[in-house]
């Protein structure tokens, strides 16, 4: 599986959106990207994926680049219940074995 | 519909001791995955079974075990505690199908070992 890379910390205000970067610059074609948070003392939540196109569901949207080599998370009205680490994975399509790196704790200030 | 199930959510063992923790997964799924999850180490892959066989398998030591049954349940089984086995054990279900990487975590299993 692919190595990503996150900042191990981030801040943002509440009401902003929060835009969390990841590298994968060794992905493979077909390998996915993967996010996932980890709030205090619960199981990780998946939260959204995608392969090169860009995706939103309920909860964040995902803008992966051209060249798929580093990809953003986007929560647009970031609220303190997005307190979490967010851990970008990626994962070739079948694979059950996540791979979580140290993730990118997220602290939402009021 | 009822989410992923782990038992007990806590315990606490000695060295030397053995513990068997339980899993049950979001009906429908039959994938059930084995994640421990330390200060030092972060989350961390045991191993994962689908239609009670053992499919993948992390890089732990044999006294990690699991199995599955014909349920889809899942338990798993450390022998020989050591104190470095304290953690938080999360157990993940998954519907086997195009994407399989939406895994639901349950709450984990919290083992200290004294």
């Amino acid at each position: 599986d692919a190595k990503t890379t996150q900042p191990p910390s981030m801040d943002c205000a509440e009401g902003r959106a929060a835009n969390l970067p990841c590298n994968h610059s060794t992905i493979s074609g077909n390998e996915y990207v993967y996010w996932y948070r980890q709030i205090h003392s619960q199981g990780p939540q998946y939260i959204i994926h995608g392969l090169k196109n860009n995706e939103t569901n309920e909860m964040a949207s995902l803008i992966i680049t051209e060249d798929r080599k580093s990809s953003t998370l986007i929560l647009p009205h970031a609220t303190l219940r997005d307190t979490a680490v967010y851990y970008c994975i990626v994962l070739i399509q079948g694979a059950q074995k996540l791979v979580f790196g140290q993730g990118t704790r997220l602290t939402i200030n009021p | 519909k009822a989410g992923v199930t782990q038992t007990p959510r806590y315990l606490i063992k000695t060295r030397g001791q053995q513990v068997t923790l339980s899993c049950s997964p979001i009906s429908g799924h039959r994938s059930v995955s084995w994640y421990q999850q330390t200060p030092g180490q972060g989350l961390q892959f045991l191993f994962e079974y689908f239609s009670e066989t053992q499919r993948n398998k992390g890089n732990f030591p044999g006294r990690f075990s699991g199995r599955q049954f014909s349920n889809s349940r899942s338990e798993m089984n450390v022998s020989t505690l050591e104190l470095g086995d304290s953690a938080l054990y999360l157990c993940a279900s998954s519907l086997v199908g195009r994407d399989t990487g939406e895994l639901f975590f349950g709450e984990g299993s919290r083992l200290t070992v004294l």
